[in-house]
């Protein structure tokens, strides 16, 4: 996970309330991601940047908003909690001008909304 | 739709021994195929990535191959480990108008024992 950093690594809320995870990284990729990941399903893409304050919605989007004001972070934020988000997120990143568009994850944040 | 379809689900396997785990997928225009391994309470880390032309790929005891006309690919661990105790996913990428629209599997989770 050298150069990307999550935080918080855990977090329980409750519903309703507002919730803001963060994406760090160190290594001037352009393209980062959010994801979600829950049992039964293979990662799901919330949504995407491609650069500073680009930004666009992955295939389970509802209830998350995004922001990037620097090339480093990247922003999900929960505008009002719901159980349904309990999940694990994963933040990536990628360097699409390179040869390989491969893909290096977060550790992830573990997320309950209770 | 785009599927990744990954089997078994999970597999026990003796130290030592090898295995291999199936990756069958429905995703146009195929792009690259690659795989990822993840430890329990980590991000996917890359094992391998296979363009169209290729159909075999090698890292340390690990060995990816992909038939693309079948849609399949295969990921065999050699002489396995303890430490190789993980969930294995299976990832597709296809270009959709200069952008890698990619899709994961569920993963195939792997427990070595002793």
């Amino acid at each position: 996970d050298a150069g990307i950093t999550q935080s918080p690594r855990h977090k329980v809320t409750e519903t309703g309330t507002p919730v803001t995870l963060r994406c760090h990284q160190t290594e001037n990729h352009r393209y980062m991601y959010w994801y979600r990941q829950d049992p039964g399903h293979g990662l799901r893409l919330i949504h995407y940047s491609y650069g500073v304050k680009d930004t666009d919605k992955g295939e389970v989007s509802d209830g998350y908003s995004v922001s990037r004001s620097k090339t480093e972070d990247f922003l999900l934020t929960l505008e009002s909690a719901t159980s349904s988000q309990t999940s694990v997120y994963f933040c990536a990143i990628s360097d699409p001008t390179g040869t390989s568009y491969g893909y290096t994850f977060g550790s992830g944040t573990r997320l309950t909304v209770v | 739709k785009n599927q990744v379809e990954q089997s078994p689900q999970s597999l026990i396997i003796l130290e030592g021994k090898n295995c291999t785990l199936q990756c069958n997928y429905t995703v146009s225009p195929f792009s690259n195929l690659r795989w990822y391994k993840q430890d329990t309470g980590r991000g996917p880390v890359s094992l391998t990535i296979m363009t169209f032309s290729e159909n075999t790929k090698s890292n340390g005891r690990y060995t990816a191959t992909l038939d693309a006309d079948t849609k399949q690919s295969s990921l065999h661990i050699t002489a396995s480990q303890l430490s190789d105790s993980a969930s294995y996913i299976c990832v597709v990428s296809a270009n959709s108008g200069g952008y890698q629209k990619v899709t994961f599997g569920t993963g195939t989770k792997l427990q070595v024992i002793p």
